[in-house]
């Protein structure tokens, strides 16, 4: 079993549309999660970071984690063209460890 | 405030020829500092990440190796570069004993052919 596991997409949604990104873990020991993302041809930047179980908002952002089920989820409202991007969920307690990416394309 | 600079931003280099990647992080002191090689549509792979200077820990054997010459500065170099060795290189630093969060520069694209 992966230590992270996250929906590969690519993911085409219209603007405006709900968008739902998602990542497994096996490893318990996890303290942070993290959503990243990353423009094409750009380094990842920090979007969202948690560390407890429940939701986060931040704008059109919401992240979810259920440390019971072992899953993030990273939601985004009245999505945009400009949130098209690659999104990288990532865990850490000791080396940051990250998920394959999901390529998000939002169409005007 | 801090700021991290990598360059440079694209290379083409021959299989066989040596290979230099600098990254220099500004407004900050003893960082954690990492070298990730990121493939077309995967994730990021940690290569190599450094606690103070002169001290590399390895996490992939490969055909690359990293030095930290200075606090701020952290380099990633090869003897002699192979097909395998393409990809997006990105540097990336962290607050010692942070709770993980990474701040990247803009990535060196490496083409070799």
């Amino acid at each position: 079993q992966k230590e992270v596991e996250q929906d590969p997409g690519p993911l085409s949604v219209p603007e405006g549309a709900i968008v739902s990104l998602n990542c497994t873990y096996s490893n318990s020991a996890f303290q942070y999660f993290m959503w990243y993302r990353q423009y094409s041809r750009k380094g990842p930047e920090l979007l969202m970071y948690t560390y407890s179980s429940g939701n986060k908002e931040d704008g059109r952002f919401t992240a979810q984690v259920d440390k019971s089920s072992k899953y993030i989820s990273l939601f985004i409202r009245d999505s945009q063209p400009s949130d098209s991007a690659t999104y990288l969920c990532a865990f850490g307690g000791g080396k940051l460890i990250f998920g394959q990416g999901t390529e998000l394309s939002v169409k005007p | 405030s801090q700021t991290i600079h990598q360059w440079p931003a694209t290379l083409v280099q021959p299989v066989g020829s040596p290979l230099s990647l600098e990254c220099t992080v500004e407004g900050t002191s003893n960082p954690n500092l990492y070298w990730y090689r990121q493939a077309a549509g995967r994730g990021l792979q940690l290569l190599f990440y450094s606690v103070g200077i002169g001290q590399i820990s390895s996490e992939v054997p490969q055909n690359l190796s990293a030095s930290r010459p200075q606090d701020r500065q952290f380099i990633l170099s090869s003897k002699k570069l192979l097909l395998s060795d393409s990809g997006f290189y990105l540097c990336a630093w962290s607050l010692a004993g942070a709770g993980g969060e990474l701040f990247f520069g803009e990535g060196s694209r490496l083409t070799v052919l």
